[in-house]
Parts: structure tokens; sequence; C-alpha cells
């Protein structure tokens, strides 16, 4: 089983600001399918990136992600006022799926 | 495409949870897409629980493979969740998930709260 790590934990910043949180893997994910979700508070998971850098439809440009192999960033330039949720790193290369532990992302 | 969870919000210690999860929208029997289901206990991260395709081929998590039972009805566009011998550790919102081929989960059902309590 492949193990997700997400860091940091929580991340406070303000509105402008750049964010940049990060997921590391036990082991290669293979094809490079990694996948990061978005979540808020009361409502399901919303897919941003997979294929470690492809956005998906309707998510803003200011949503990127990069890496391969056992180390990947999203990287969110200029926060929004709703960017602020828990995001998730999922692997999807390898059984089990499997998810990090979340970085929740929090107004300063 | 939507997907709806729907099943009790309460089962008892040792009981079965069973949770059905109607697509709309879309066909079940699509050959590029799978259907799974999900959970995430309260305040905690998401664990998933296994993947079904429209032939009935199914892929469990290991951890709960024991007691896990996935299956499709495709004349009614519904997958469905059986969890055995249920405890409080089970107690979680479930949600069930499109993934299409080559993709992540790219469709989320809105979730269902299951409680485990006598």
């Amino acid at each position: 089983e492949i193990v997700l790590t997400q860091s940091p934990g929580t991340l406070s910043l303000s509105p402008g600001e750049g964010a940049t949180l990060s997921c590391r893997a036990s082991q290669s994910v293979s094809g490079s399918y990694l996948a990061w979700h978005q979540q808020k508070p009361g409502q399901a998971p919303r897919l941003l990136i997979y294929g470690a850098t492809s956005r998906a439809t309707g998510i803003p440009d200011r949503f990127s992600g990069s890496g391969s192999g056992t180390d990947f960033t999203l990287t969110i330039s200029r926060l929004e006022p709703e960017d602020f949720a828990v995001y998730y790193c999922q692997q999807y290369g390898s059984l089990p799926y499997t998810f990090g532990q979340g970085t929740k992302l929090e107004i300063k | 495409l939507q997907l709806q969870e729907s099943g009790p919000g309460l089962v008892k210690p040792s009981e079965t949870l069973s949770l059905t999860c109607t697509v709309s929208g879309g066909s079940i029997s699509s050959t590029t897409h799978y259907w799974g289901w999900i959970r995430q206990p309260p305040g905690k991260g998401l664990e998933w629980i296994g993947t079904i395709y429209y032939s009935g081929t199914t892929y469990y998590n290991p951890s709960l493979e024991s007691r896990v039972t996935i299956s499709v009805d495709t004349s009614t566009s519904q997958f469905s969740l059986k969890l055995s011998s249920v405890t409080a550790a089970d107690t979680a919102v479930y949600y069930c998930a499109r993934r299409t081929s080559g993709w992540p989960f790219d469709c989320w059902g809105q979730g269902a709260l299951v409680t485990v309590s006598s």
C-alpha cells in the first residue's frame, strides 16, 4: 500500500497570498497517477488536479500541480476567499487507492 | 452526471450496513467508468472502500475486504455497498463516486452519514 504524507497539516495564509502544499509518497506513484481534491465543510470532495499536473474541467488556472515519482506539489497562486478548505492528495495508480491525511488551508 | 446515496442512517453494532448509489444523467454500463465507495469518519480523512465495473468485477481495500460486498444492478442504474459486522469505528460519511479509466474519482455523491450505535 502506498502511504501518502501531506505537509503541512495546517497552512494559515491571507487572501492574495500564494500557497504551496506537499504530498510525499512512500513509493513511486505509477504513471504519475496523483490527484488533488478540495473539500469544503459539509461538502463532498471536488477533483482539482489529475495526472499530477492536469487541471480538471472548470478549475481556475491559479491551481497548478507538479511533481513525479514520490514528491508532488499543489500550488495555489493568489488565494481567493473560496480557496480556504481542506486539500487531499490521492494516488490511483496502485491498488488500494490511498489518500493523504489532508492539509487544512485556513484564513490567517 | 449525478450520484445519490441512500440507506439507513443508523445501524446497530454487529449488523450489516447497506447503502445504494443511484446514477442519473449518465450510463452505469459505460465501458470507461468504474463506480466506487469512499468513506470519511467525522473529522478525519478519506478511505477508499472498493470499486466495481458494470460487468460486476470488483476491487476492494484489503483492510475491509473480509467485510465488504459491492454489487451493481445495471437495470436500475444503481450500485450498492454492504459492510458486515459493523462497529463504532465504521461510523462515517459514505460517498459514492465515479472513476473514469485512467482518471481519479471525478464525480462524487453528496455523501450519507451512517452512525453505528445501539
